[in-house]
């Protein structure tokens, strides 16, 4: 059990176009998603936590206009980067809280999405 | 601020045995995660310490001491697959995670 999807895996944009990433939890009702960004050779970098039916919370330093993020049911979040650029490409990766851990809150990750912006 | 300490890279021999180390400074304390990641992929979780000890799972074994803010994951019996980076996070006062830079780990045969 467990499982996160992402969609798409993989995409290909112009710069200045938008792009729609979309996170499931397959199997288990996840109230908070969180959505990092991974650029070659660093660390997952959080972007913003979502909690279902309310406004997301983004870190600092992510501009919330530009990466808008909804967490519309217990099992989707979606983020959409708007108006892309070059320097957006990076892999994206959500993750999703499955509640039925208890304590240790454990967090599943979806596969990622590699976008690239040209 | 908030930092957490895991060497850049490490090398070991097939079927031997290696230890990563960790060390962290958080806001908070409420458990340790280490996750091991395959190039390309997202990370897969590995292990859990919220309390003082070994937790031992199959061939690898993670390790947290709160007080000297320090945990280290253990890999018995190595296997190629294994070569990943493996990627500590500390969970602060405000249940947020904060992630190492991860260590890439090379099995060599």
């Amino acid at each position: 059990g467990a499982v996160v999807s992402q969609h798409p895996s993989r995409v290909i944009c112009k710069s200045g176009t938008s792009v729609k990433i979309e996170c499931r939890s397959l199997d288990f009702q996840a109230t908070t998603m969180f959505w990092y960004r991974q650029f070659p050779k660093q660390s997952l970098m959080l972007m913003a936590t979502s909690n279902e039916g309310s406004k997301a919370t983004y870190e600092q330093g992510v501009e919330k206009d530009k990466f808008l993020i909804n967490h519309a049911s217990l099992t989707l979040s979606t983020l959409t980067v708007t108006s892309a650029h070059p320097e957006d490409s990076s892999f994206y990766i959500c993750s999703a809280r499955d509640m039925r851990s208890g304590d240790s809150y454990e967090q599943y990750f979806g596969p990622g999405t590699r976008l690239t912006v040209t | 601020g908030q930092n957490i300490d895991q060497p850049t890279e490490m090398t070991a021999t097939e079927g031997a045995i290696v230890q990563i180390n960790c060390t962290y400074q958080t806001s908070g304390f409420n458990g340790l995660f280490w996750y091991q990641q395959h190039a390309g992929e997202a990370p897969t979780f590995l292990s859990y310490n919220v309390l003082d000890g070994l937790e031992e799972k199959g061939r690898f074994s993670s390790f947290l001491s709160r007080s000297k803010g320090y945990s280290y994951l253990l890999l018995k019996e190595l296997q190629m697959k294994d070569s990943a980076s493996y990627l500590c996070a500390v969970r602060d006062s405000n249940y947020q995670l904060i992630w190492g830079a991860g260590t890439k780990l090379i099995i060599k045969p």
